[in-house]
């Protein structure tokens, strides 16, 4: 089944701790991207990446890292975790930048900082 | 950066309501699209618009490319339960921008 698979689905963790969330897509797809999800801002693009090892800031990357060393991944990297990162994580992909509708949405990392 | 202001932010209607809701933006787009967010879900694609004043369908979904390239409207007819859900617009490509989102509540 063609899918992007996230995890883990729900993370709690304390500030400063370095953490990673995954993202796979059996696709092939060129085009990876991350969202931050929160209310009433809609879905904010984190990074993305056009390709293996390019990677491109978002709107809202501070804080965050990106890596893209194998065209199926595209991990999510806070090293210094805060509260204000607390938010509903999504990964998505596609063929290509232009490639809307096969642009597809993993389920979401729910993450809370405390 | 390019920002995109959808409205309303949360509408709370009667099952068999028709629902409308749009997007406007400073910028110009080229391509403006529309997906639905389930509970616990990624958002789903529901329609794509290419071209200013394009009017296209999908069931009870219609959505419009506005002329000027710079809004999108969605329209919802006859709504039913499983309608429930964020919805959000989209333009651009490569850095994506998407709206704040339309959440949709439905009495039945």
């Amino acid at each position: 089944e063609a899918q992007v698979t996230q995890n883990p689905r729900y993370l709690i963790t304390v500030t400063g701790k370095k953490l990673t969330v995954t993202c796979s897509q059996n696709m092939n797809h060129e085009y990876m991207s991350w969202y931050r999800q929160d209310p009433g801002l809609g879905l904010r693009q984190i990074y993305y990446s056009m390709n293996v090892e390019v990677t491109d800031k978002g709107d809202v990357p501070e804080g965050y890292k990106v890596s893209r060393k194998e065209k199926r991944n595209f991990p999510l990297i806070l090293e210094s975790p805060s509260p204000n990162q607390t938010s509903l994580y999504f990964c998505a992909s596609s063929l290509d930048a232009v490639d809307n509708y096969g642009y597809t949405f993993g389920s979401g990392t729910r993450l809370t900082v405390v | 950066g390019q920002q995109l202001n959808q409205s309303p932010q949360s509408m709370f209607i009667q099952e068999g309501e028709d629902v409308s809701m749009n997007c406007t933006s400073s910028s110009i787009f080229n391509t403006w699209l529309w997906y639905k967010q389930d509970p616990g879900e990624g958002p789903v694609l529901l329609i794509a618009l290419y071209k200013a004043g394009e009017l296209t369908s999908n069931g009870r979904l219609t959505a419009q490319f506005g002329i000027t390239r710079k809004d999108s409207f969605l329209n919802i007819s006859a709504s039913i339960p499983s309608d429930v859900g964020i919805y959000f617009c989209r333009g651009g490509a490569q850095k994506l921008v998407f709206g704040q989102g339309t959440r949709l509540t439905i009495n039945p």
